[in-house]
């Protein structure tokens, strides 16, 4: 079963209007976590890294203002697109590592489309 | 910085012709490499993977050795099904606790 788990799997939401992805580990504690965004047929893009307890580390052209995440637990972190517009339709996947730090999982994707 | 170069696709090929989809890599110090595969409309999913140099990660009749010499992990198939279309990704990992660094992607399409 998944180890890592997203939700909501599809979402449609409208211009302007916000949108809250949940990433979950379900068998461990994940101290971190790690956002990706894919276009349509690209690769993926790491968009932050999602520290427990901490703020979260953007890579360089990713605006945290409109990408929120929160990582309250070692089990959840959220990826909120505030003011969402139709160019951030797109692919969201969330990974967490093991405390190892080598065992990776992957969520299973979100779909955002916003009209 | 790290980096993944994989070759240009789409790759091609007739059921039960030999994959090769070829993967460099740029990293100090010495990486974990992967393979992970993804179908239509879905996530990715763990392929196979290589924690240090000689290494061979293989799974469903695919394989890839960590070459450090060359600084590669293609990745390989005898035979390749219809049902072995999708995009395959190359991936390195530095330090514990870093994220996965892809390549671009190579989409294969098999044909009966």
């Amino acid at each position: 079963g998944a180890v890592v788990s997203q939700h909501p799997s599809r979402v449609i939401c409208k211009s302007g209007t916000s949108v809250k992805i949940e990433c979950r580990s379900l068998d461990f504690q994940a101290t971190t976590m790690f956002w990706y965004r894919q276009f349509p047929k690209k690769s993926l893009m790491l968009m932050a890294t999602s520290n427990e307890g901490s703020k979260a580390t953007y890579e360089q052209g990713v605006e945290k203002d409109k990408f929120l995440i929160n990582h309250a637990s070692l089990t959840l972190s959220t990826l909120t697109v505030t003011s969402a517009h139709p160019e951030d339709s797109s692919f969201y996947i969330c990974s967490a590592n093991e405390a190892s730090g080598n065992t990776i999982y992957f969520g299973e994707g979100s779909w955002l489309t916003v009209v | 910085g790290d980096s993944v170069t994989q070759m240009e696709g789409p790759v091609t090929l007739s059921e039960e012709a030999f994959l090769t989809i070829n993967c460099t890599y740029t990293a100090t110090g010495y990486p974990s490499l992967f393979w992970y595969v993804q179908y239509p409309g879905e996530g990715l999913q763990l392929l196979l993977k290589a924690t240090k140099a000689d290494d061979k990660g293989s799974n469903k009749g695919f394989e890839a050795t960590y070459r450090k010499e060359t600084t590669s992990f293609h990745l390989e198939k005898g035979s390749v099904q219809v049902s072995d279309s999708a995009v395959y990704f190359c991936a390195l990992k530095g330090q514990a606790g870093t994220a996965l660094i892809f390549g671009k992607g190579t989409t294969l399409s098999v044909s009966s």
